[in-house]
């Protein structure tokens, strides 16, 4: 099993460009989220979804949107980005939804907008 | 709003010391409480979990005590590691919940001194 992955690692935009970072898992989870990391913050939750088909707003959902029309795969758009958006991506999955237990998280794609 | 308060901030200790890193939280609807170890450039991973209904748990050279009246716990790494240096997370969260929202410490920067 590979996991979580995440693509790209990396990415620069300029303000106003939009972009879709990448999510998969080959673990059959139906619980999937993106997460943000910024110093001195922690984690923040962005979006989420419990299954195909089916998302949902987190604490941080503004300039973002999310689609899940495959168990696997969770993109996360960037529809204009700021620099405000700078930060470390996170997806993550869990196999037990409706729950917090066992979250896999991914590697991050560190995005950065200038 | 912070709802879960991580210190400090970064921690440097020498080999064989302990390392202790304490969380504090708000809600008390909170029922269950995770760490995460990331390495750089990875993304978290979860080390350790603990539920309200014990007031200790350990694995390994990991121990999470938990004060549910003082609503605190803590991390406590005995014998600490070179390869245990890392950022830990503490989290908070409602286990049985639809978004399966963890709410995050700011993190806690780790240095073991060989």
């Amino acid at each position: 099993n590979a996991g979580v992955t995440q693509t790209p690692k990396f990415q620069v935009l300029k303000t106003g460009q939009s972009m879709t970072l990448q999510c998969a898992q080959d673990m059959n989870h139906e619980y999937m989220s993106w997460y943000r990391q910024d110093p001195g913050m922690g984690l923040r939750l962005i979006h989420y979804s419990v299954g195909a088909g089916i998302t949902d707003q987190g604490e941080v959902p503004n300039g973002y949107n999310v689609s899940r029309s495959t168990t696997e795969d969770f993109p996360l758009r960037l529809l204009s980005a700021a620099p405000s958006q700078t930060s470390v991506y996170f997806c993550a999955s869990s196999s037990q939804p409706g729950t917090s237990y066992e979250q896999y998280f991914g590697p991050g794609t560190r995005l950065t907008v200038t | 709003q912070q709802q879960v308060k991580q210190s400090p901030q970064s921690l440097i200790v020498q080999k064989g010391g302990i390392s202790i890193i304490n969380c504090a939280y708000e809600n008390t609807a909170f029922d269950y409480f995770p760490w995460y170890q990331q390495f750089p450039g990875k993304g978290p991973a979860l080390l350790i979990a603990i539920r309200p209904d014990v007031s200790e748990k350990k694995e390994g050279r990991f121990t999470i005590s938990f004060n549910k009246s003082a609503k605190q716990f803590s991390l406590h790494i005995m014998d600490s590691q070179p390869g245990d240096s890392a950022t830990y997370f503490c989290a908070a969260s409602k286990v049985y919940s639809n978004t399966g929202k963890l709410i995050f410490g700011q993190g806690t920067t780790l240095q073991v001194k060989p």
